[in-house]
């Protein structure tokens, strides 16, 4: 079965820091995502992606935050100057119209 | 704004009972509705999807209803495991594409 894949699982910054998360998603789906989860919180969006543009983003997703899709393949999140408040699990899916979402397993980010 | 509720947030039961989990949306103006499993510090696993058409989905134990007009989803999980202990997650989709999460009901079968 086909699987969104994300990479690290885990990663530990310095406050300050850029970090980038990268991902993998099922390769013929056209809609591309980034969630987050604060412990404790409900899953909320940040951003989607279509025909590599941004489609839309949440009021989250400032200037601290940019997607790219660098290659046919891959799909990052960049944040810049992370701070202590972006300590998080940041999910990537994509989808597709028969299946809904597919999910990645996550990346776990722990700002210090 | 959509708002998605989930009731109960945690739910107890012996091993072998029968379950049913709610989901309520305030606005009817969805594209479908999608339920998932999240285990601990894990990433979330599609359960069933149901277009906005549908009424209902099934998928082995599993099966969840659909009644948009009143905003209401339920999830139903037959003779319940203990390995079906985990959070489940109901999301709707909405303008953009984009998915809109309750807060997830908490289920621990006990064996």
């Amino acid at each position: 079965e086909p699987e969104v894949t994300q990479t690290p699982s885990h990663q530990v910054t310095q406050m300050g820091q850029e970090v980038i998360l990268r991902c993998v998603p099922i390769s013929n789906h056209l809609y591309f995502y980034w969630y987050r989860q604060i412990l404790g919180q409900k899953v909320e969006f940040l951003v989607s992606f279509y025909n590599n543009e941004i489609s839309e983003k949440s009021e989250i997703f400032d200037d601290q935050f940019s997607v790219e899709r660098p290659d046919g393949s891959n799909f990052t999140l960049k944040i810049r100057s992370t701070k202590l408040e972006d300590s998080a699990m940041y999910f990537c899916a994509s989808s597709d119209d028969l299946y809904g979402y597919t999910f990645g397993s996550g990346t776990r980010l722990t700002v210090v | 704004k959509q708002e998605v509720t989930q009731i109960p947030a945690a739910l107890s039961v012996p091993e072998g009972e029968n379950l049913v989990l709610n989901c309520s949306f305030t606005d009817s103006a969805i594209y479908n509705l999608q339920w998932f499993r999240q285990d601990p510090g894990k990433g979330l696993t599609s359960l069933l999807l149901i277009q906005s058409s549908q009424r209902e989905q099934t998928s082995g134990r599993l099966n969840a209803s659909l009644d948009k007009s009143s905003g209401r989803s339920t999830l139903y999980i037959a003779a319940s495991q203990p390995g079906d202990s985990a959070t489940y997650l109901c999301a709707v989709t909405v303008g953009g594409n984009k998915l809109v999460f309750g807060a997830g009901t908490i289920l621990r079968v006990k064996s």
